[in-house]
């Protein structure tokens, strides 16, 4: 059974940096993507960026370039999502996603999710 | 960065059917930006639905189907539930970076 665990709530600084873990159990690491999308409070999902751990590359959302760095530990099957220069508008839920590549092709970006980690930003 | 836009609320009828869209700022919507929808109920992670405009997961109720509709992507509930009663969300792929639609809240009575 595929399941994806995030890390715990934080409580963050402005100006300083939060990394989120996503620990994925049940299927085979090297198979994935992981994606990152955000929830404000109150707001819709917006995407944060995606990682291939296989080929261990990266895409960001515009918005997010320069600010977030994504990254995969094989050995560990666990992806991380870093945010730097943290704002009050950053408070929100962060998610994992799973996506599935199937031989050569990605097969989908997002089936199974994470249970999403609250990040605070206040001073 | 484009805009994807979606009904901000639509109410459906328990039994009834209703189809939401999702629209692109940059024109029409095509099979290229691979529509997926997911469903988000209070409190909980979002699930996935639909991926690649009309394929579904396991787990996704048989009276959930996708299209493309008049330009746009579309999700149609056929026979609604109560326990449908939820925001939907569409999501779509410019090249390999995605934009979320708006949200559509679906209110079942």
């Amino acid at each position: 059974q595929v399941q994806l665990v995030q890390s715990g709530a934080e409580v963050k600084k402005p100006g300083s940096s939060v990394k989120v873990s996503c620990k994925a159990s049940g299927g085979t690491f090297s198979s994935y993507t992981i994606s990152w999308v955000r929830q404000a409070p109150g707001q819709g999902l917006e995407w944060m960026g995606r990682i291939i751990p296989i080929l261990g590359i990266a895409n960001y959302a515009q918005k997010f370039q320069g600010r977030v760095t994504i990254t995969a530990d094989k050995s560990t099957s666990t992806a991380y999502m870093e945010l730097s220069s943290l704002r009050s508008e950053d408070t929100a839920v962060y998610y994992c996603a799973r996506g599935e590549i199937v031989g050569a092709t990605i097969e989908t970006d997002f089936d199974y999710w994470g249970q999403g980690t609250l990040v605070t930003v206040s001073s | 960065q484009a805009v994807v836009t979606q009904e901000p609320s639509l109410t459906v009828s328990p039994g009834g059917t209703v189809t939401l869209t999702c629209g692109s700022s940059t024109g029409a919507v095509t099979s290229g930006h691979y529509p997926y929808w997911f469903q988000q109920k209070p409190g909980q992670a979002p699930r996935t639905l639909i991926y690649d405009t009309s394929n579904k997961h396991s787990w996704t109720p048989a009276r959930f189907s996708g299209s493309l509709l008049g330009g746009k992507a579309a999700l149609t509930l056929s026979g609604a539930q109560p326990e449908d009663e939820a925001e939907y969300y569409c999501l779509l792929s410019y090249s390999g970076a995605y934009v979320f639609g708006t949200g559509t809240k679906v209110t079942v009575l």
